[in-house]
């Protein structure tokens, strides 16, 4: 079957970084995406990895290692507004994208 | 642009009766998904349409089933409601053989089954 695993909960401190991993078996691979979800809301694009390596986008990047099965989102001098879930979802060979349950992070002062 | 948009908002059903939820996709889209999000969950995939047909559907009984209209809009009809069919649904909409398939999300309709 297809699954993709994230931890449940994280918890850091505002000004910190903080690192959120993926994992994931799926049929086929065509990308990878994080999407950041405030409470009560619907899910919008952070980074989309077709490739290995990082892509770098202002405070958040992601990694990406096909051959691992494996992705990170890393988010930098965090802030109070980055208290959200975060969600990792891959397109698969039929190009339907499978869910992560999500990683909800907390953030402290 | 409006984006995508997702009517109602939220919703109150009893048991065993029918609901329709709507979706209009962001501009220039022509496929359009919808997901099942329970509480503490990520989105289940239920289905998806482009071209105004049924192109894939994830593991959900035939109660749920939908339509695409020539506009792109979309509607997903649940019957016979459970109490289990309680959660947030939420329509995507993307653009079919674009490289990049970001899918945008409307707000979704909260739905509760009492």
């Amino acid at each position: 079957g297809q699954n993709i695993d994230q931890p449940t909960e994280m918890t850091a401190t505002e000004g910190a970084i903080v690192q959120i991993n993926c994992t994931y078996q799926t049929s086929g691979f065509n990308g990878l995406f994080w999407y950041q979800q405030h409470a009560g809301e619907a899910p919008t694009f952070l980074s989309y990895n077709v490739l290995d390596g990082l892509e770098e986008k202002g405070r958040f990047s992601s990694f990406l290692s096909r051959s691992k099965g494996y992705s990170y989102l890393l988010l930098k001098e965090l802030q109070m507004k980055d208290s959200a879930s975060y969600l990792c979802a891959v397109l698969d060979s039929n190009y339907q994208l499978i869910w992560g349950a999500g990683t909800k992070l907390i953030i402290k002062p | 642009d409006a984006g995508v948009t997702q009517s109602p908002t939220h919703l109150i059903k009893t048991r065993g009766q029918q609901v329709t939820l709507r979706c209009s996709p962001k501009s220039g889209h022509d496929t359009v998904s919808w997901y099942q999000q329970a509480l503490g969950q990520g989105p289940q995939f239920i289905f998806q349409y482009y071209e105004e047909e049924e192109r894939q559907r994830g593991n959900f009984p035939d109660r749920f089933s939908g339509h695409q209209f020539p506009n792109y809009s979309s509607e997903l009809n649940v019957n016979a409601l459970l109490l289990g069919d309680s959660a947030l649904y939420l329509c995507a909409s993307s653009l079919t053989d674009s490289l990049n398939t970001e899918a945008f999300f409307g707000q979704g309709t909260r739905l509760t089954v009492v």
